[in-house]
């Protein structure tokens, strides 16, 4: 249980395109998802948090310009790329998880999405 | 302040066991957690303890946790080649997690 699938798993677009990445929760119903950049050998960064039906809270540093997050379903979120260039370039990972879980707050994660802008 | 801290580099022997330590800063967190991650994929949850535990033990994992020193440590038992990963200890804050820098674990024949 509690599986989380992204997609695509890898992408290479040129700079100045918007690149849409989706993250599914496939056998439960996600209150929260949460968009992750990590950076080679270094920690997962947060970008942003989202819940069903409202807007995404971003933290500090991450441009909600940039960085388009939707969360429309309990199953599903995107994180919309826009304009992207160079150094946008990294591995993007989702998690999500639910309300009223027996072990509190925790987060399942998705196989993440690798991004390479040319 | 969120600080959560680990040592970046660990390597055993296969058969050994593997000791990976993390070090966190605010007291107030309820859940902290282990996850693993191999190249290029995701992170995998593999255990997870509650703050009024100290110990907790799931096959050949277990999680030791000493709130007063703010230390939490998973010791893998007959660490294989397949345990070879990165390690990240997390403590969960508010509703976010707060990730160590993950610890290298390199496990040879």
């Amino acid at each position: 249980g509690a599986v989380v699938s992204q997609h695509p798993s890898w992408v290479i677009c040129k700079s100045g395109t918007s690149v849409k990445i989706e993250c599914r929760s496939l056998d439960f119903q996600a209150t929260t998802m949460f968009w992750y950049r990590q950076f080679p050998k270094q920690s997962l960064m947060l970008m942003a948090t989202s819940n069903e039906g409202s807007k995404a809270t971003y933290e500090q540093g991450v441009e909600k310009d940039k960085f388009l997050i939707n969360h429309a379903s309990l199953t599903l979120s995107t994180l919309t790329v826009t304009s992207a260039h160079p150094e946008d370039s990294s591995f993007y990972i989702c998690s999500a998880s639910w309300e009223g879980a027996f072990q509190g707050e925790t987060q399942y994660f998705g196989p993440g999405t690798r991004l390479l802008v040319l | 302040g969120e600080d959560v801290e680990q040592s970046l580099f660990l390597s055993v022997r296969e058969g050994d066991s593997s000791v990976i330590n993390c070090t966190y800063t605010d007291s107030s967190s309820t859940y902290l957690y282990w996850y693993k991650q191999e190249p290029g994929a995701g992170l995998q949850l593999l255990t997870y303890i509650f703050s009024n535990m100290d110990m907790k033990q799931d096959q050949r994992l277990t999680v030791l946790l000493n709130k007063k020193d703010k230390h939490l440590s998973l010791r893998i038992a007959d660490t294989q080649t397949g345990d070879s990963a990165i390690y990240f200890c997390a403590e969960s804050l508010g509703g976010k997690l707060i990730f160590g820098q993950g610890t290298e674990l390199s496990v040879k024949p």
